[in-house]
C-alpha cells in the first residue's frame, strides 16, 4: 500500500534554478493537493486539483505552477526558485473534493540557497 | 489567507498526564478534523467531526465540534511517549467546500 508517493525527499537548489516536485497516488482518488509547511505557519495550500484536467489556486500560489498529468499524478513546479520557497512540501489526495480523509505523502524538504 | 488559531503552540508534559488543545476561527466551519504529524512524515487523520456539538472518541483521544461552529477541542488522556508529534486542526469553511484550512499546530513533547 504505497498511498501517496513524493519525490525527491530532499533537494537543495540555488536561487533562480527550476525544479519539479513529483507526486503520485495509487488510491484512485479524484482530488489532489499541494501544501507547504513552515515553522509556526501550519500547512498552507498552494494549488489543488479537484479532478483530472482541472487545477485551482490555493492560499499561496505565487511562484508555483502545477500539472495534473493524469488521475494518478500531480506535479508542482518552481520556475525560478527563491529563498522564500525553502520549506517542506506535502502532496495529499482525497476521494472527492470535500472528502476529508486526506492521505498525505511523507514530504519533500526543499532548501533554496 | 485564513488560518485557524490553534493553542497552545507547544506543550511539555509528563507521561500519564492529560492534554487539551483547541482551535478557533472567526468564520463558521462545516467540518472539523484533527491530524497528527510524526517527525519526518505527513499528517495522519485522527478524528473527523461533522455536526455542531458532536463529541467523538478514538481510543484515548476525544474531540468536540463547538456549538458555535467556530471552534474545536482535542483531549488526549493518559499520555504516552508515542503521542509525541505535532497536532493540527483543520476545517472546511462554509464559504468554500473544496478545501481544508489548517491550524498552526501544537507541538507535544512527553517525558517519561
Amino acid at each position: 500500500n504505497a498511498g501517496v508517493t513524493q519525490t525527491p525527499k530532499f533537494q537543495v537548489l540555488k536561487t533562480g534554478q527550476s525544479m519539479t516536485l513529483q507526486c503520485a497516488q495509487d488510491m484512485n482518488h479524484n482530488s489532489m493537493y499541494w501544501y507547504r509547511q513552515d515553522p509556526g505557519m501550519g500547512l498552507r495550500l498552494i494549488y489543488y486539483s479537484a479532478s483530472e484536467g482541472t487545477t485551482d489556486k490555493g492560499e499561496v500560489p505565487n511562484g508555483y505552477n502545477v500539472s495534473r498529468l493524469n488521475k494518478r499524478e500531480f506535479s508542482l513546479r518552481l520556475e525560478s526558485a527563491a529563498p522564500s520557497q525553502t520549506s517542506v512540501y506535502f502532496c495529499a489526495s482525497s476521494g472527492r473534493t470535500g472528502d476529508y480523509g486526506y492521505t498525505f505523502g511523507s514530504g519533500t524538504r526543499l532548501t533554496v540557497v | 489567507g485564513q488560518q485557524l488559531n490553534q493553542s497552545p503552540q507547544s506543550m511539555f508534559i509528563q507521561e500519564g498526564e492529560d492534554v487539551s488543545m483547541n482551535c478557533t476561527s472567526s468564520s463558521i466551519f462545516n467540518t472539523w478534523l484533527w491530524y497528527k504529524q510524526d517527525p519526518g512524515e505527513g499528517p495522519v487523520l485522527l478524528i473527523a467531526l461533522y455536526k455542531a456539538g458532536e463529541l467523538t472518541s478514538n481510543g484515548r483521544l476525544t474531540a468536540q465540534f463547538g456549538i458555535t461552529r467556530k471552534d474545536s477541542f482535542l483531549n488526549i488522556s493518559a499520555s504516552i511517549p508515542s503521542d509525541v508529534g505535532i497536532y493540527f486542526c483543520a476545517g472546511q469553511p462554509v464559504y468554500n467546500t473544496d478545501k481544508l484550512i489548517f491550524g498552526t499546530g501544537t507541538r507535544l513533547q512527553v517525558f517519561p
